[in-house]
């Protein structure tokens, strides 16, 4: 059964401070996306890596660092939380492959700023 | 404009009703299209892949149509079970790599 895991379902953390989001994938693909989820706003993407060491910025990278030294492993880091970073982060994970690749995602972390 | 638009509902309907939910898309460069189900409080799943053809899974038939740029998902028989958020996805080349871009959803809700 293929897997990604978030290290936390439920985070709690203060304003300014730093905050890491992990991710694991199991399935040995080589992309990996962190998107965060808002009501009425979808799923906007964060940052995304295509492989080791690489990343790219999405539409919203603003506020976030990511970091992926590791093939499975692909971390979101919040430098200074702030309250309008309270929402759900969802990571996920597919093949290179350009065509009808199905990307799987984690359970979510929903974060809260206060 | 959002590169996928989706009209987020709800789409209230009874048991065994056929509904279909459209998505429409800006980039006419994607390449790939999807729909996903996401039910309340959980990640999204793939439902579906959009074939140009159109294509058919039991109950689900989703159509592409490039030329105006849309895709839409159809429902026949609906269930309780099929209560959730459908999620309209693209894939194109964006800055030289592929991206997954989603619609914010649409809503719907089966009743008795």
């Amino acid at each position: 059964d293929v897997k990604v895991t978030q290290s936390s379902r439920y985070l709690v953390k203060r304003t300014g401070e730093k905050v890491f989001l992990e991710c694991v994938q199991d399935m040995d693909h080589e992309n990996m996306f962190w998107y965060r989820q808002d009501p009425g706003l979808g799923l906007r993407l964060i940052y995304f890596s295509y492989d080791v060491k690489m990343k790219e910025k999405g539409d919203i990278p603003e506020g976030y660092s990511v970091s992926r030294e590791k093939k499975e492993r692909f971390s979101l880091i919040l430098e200074s939380a702030s309250t309008n970073q309270t929402s759900m982060y969802l990571c996920a994970s597919s093949l290179r492959t350009t065509y009808n690749t199905e990307a799987f995602f984690g359970q979510g972390t929903r974060l809260t700023v206060v | 404009r959002k590169e996928v638009e989706q009209d987020p509902g709800p789409f209230n309907v009874p048991e065994g009703a056929t509904v279909a939910f459209n998505c429409t898309y800006s980039n006419s460069a994607s390449q790939s299209f999807f729909w996903y189900r996401q039910d309340c409080r959980k990640e999204p799943k793939l439902l579906m892949s959009v074939y140009s053809s159109g294509n058919e899974d039991g109950r689900f038939t989703a159509q592409l149509n490039r030329a105006s740029q849309y895709i839409s998902l159809l429902i026949r028989d609906s269930k309780l079970s099929d209560s959730a958020t459908y999620l309209c996805v693209v894939r194109g080349l964006s800055g030289g790599y592929n991206k997954l871009i989603f619609g914010a959803g649409t809503r719907l809700a089966v009743h008795p």
